[in-house]
C-alpha cells in the first residue's frame, strides 16, 4: 500500500504571497491531520479533517486555513506568508486510531 | 497549560547498549502515549503506542513504560544499533470522540549510537 504523499516537496516564496500544499493519505484512510514543524517550536498541530469537515484545529491564526476533498485529498493554505511560516509542515492520515502515518513533508522558505 | 517534556535534547550511547529516553508531562491527562522515530529530512515514523491504562508494552527490542501518577514515559531501545540513530519524538494523544486524536509532541531527544 501506498503511503502518505505530498506535494510539492520543497517551495520557495517571498513575504505576503499564498501557498497551497497538498497532500494524499494512505488509500482507506478518512483522517488527514496537518502539522507544522520547526527547529524552535518542535511539531505542532494545525488542523485536522475527517469526511470533509475540519474536526479539530489547532492555536494557528486565520491564514492557515485547510479543506478535503471527496476523495479524503487534503490541501492546506496559508496567505499572506510571513518569515516564520518557514518550516517543514507535515500531513498525516489515521484510520480513526491515535496511530498516525506522517508523509515526508513539505518544506517552506519564507524569504 | 499542556506541556511535555523529552529530558535530553541528545543523547550518546556505544552499539550494544541500552538507549533511554524519558518523556514527562504536565497538565495533562493523555489516553494514549506514542513514540515516533524520525531521520533527517522525513516524516515521524509511529513506533510504539501505550494506552493509559497500561504500565508497559513490548515490541521486538523496543520498551516503553507508562507512569500516570508519575506522568512520566520511558522509552527503551535494547542491543542498540548504529542504524537506531535518529530522533524520537513522544506524543501524547487525548481522545475527542468520534474517533479523532489530535497529537501533542515532544521536541524530540536525538540518538546517536557510536559504534
Amino acid at each position: 500500500k501506498a503511503g502518505v504523499t505530498q506535494t510539492p516537496r520543497y517551495l520557495i516564496k517571498t513575504r505576503g504571497q499564498q501557498v497551497t500544499l497538498s497532500c494524499s493519505p494512505i488509500s482507506g484512510h478518512r483522517s488527514v491531520s496537518w502539522y507544522q514543524q520547526t527547529p524552535g517550536q518542535g511539531l505542532q498541530f494545525l488542523f485536522e479533517y475527517f469526511s470533509e469537515t475540519q474536526r479539530n484545529k489547532g492555536n494557528f491564526p486565520g491564514r492557515f486555513s485547510g479543506r478535503q476533498f471527496s476523495n479524503s485529498r487534503s490541501e492546506m493554505n496559508v496567505s499572506t506568508l510571513e518569515l516564520g511560516d518557514s518550516a517543514l509542515y507535515l500531513c498525516a492520515s489515521s484510520l480513526g486510531l491515535p496511530e498516525q502515518f506522517f508523509g515526508p513533508g513539505t518544506r517552506l522558505t519564507v524569504l | 497549560s499542556q506541556k511535555i517534556e523529552q529530558n535530553s535534547e541528545a543523547l550518546n550511547i556505544q552499539e550494544g547498549k541500552t538507549a533511554t529516553l524519558t518523556c514527562n508531562y504536565t497538565n495533562y491527562s493523555p489516553a494514549y502515549l506514542q513514540w515516533y522515530r524520525q531521520d533527517p529530512g522525513r516524516g515521524p515514523v509511529f513506533l510504539l503506542l501505550i494506552r493509559e491504562n497500561e504500565k508497559e508494552k513490548r515490541k521486538e527490542r523496543l520498551k516503553v513504560t507508562f507512569d500516570t501518577t508519575l506522568k512520566q514515559s520511558l522509552f527503551h531501545i535494547t542491543a542498540s544499533q548504529p542504524a537506531d540513530s535518529a530522533t524520537y519524538l513522544c506524543a501524547l494523544a487525548g481522545d475527542s470522540g468520534a474517533g479523532s486524536y489530535q497529537l501533542t509532541f515532544g521536541k524530540g531527544t536525538k540518538l546517536s549510537v557510536i559504534p
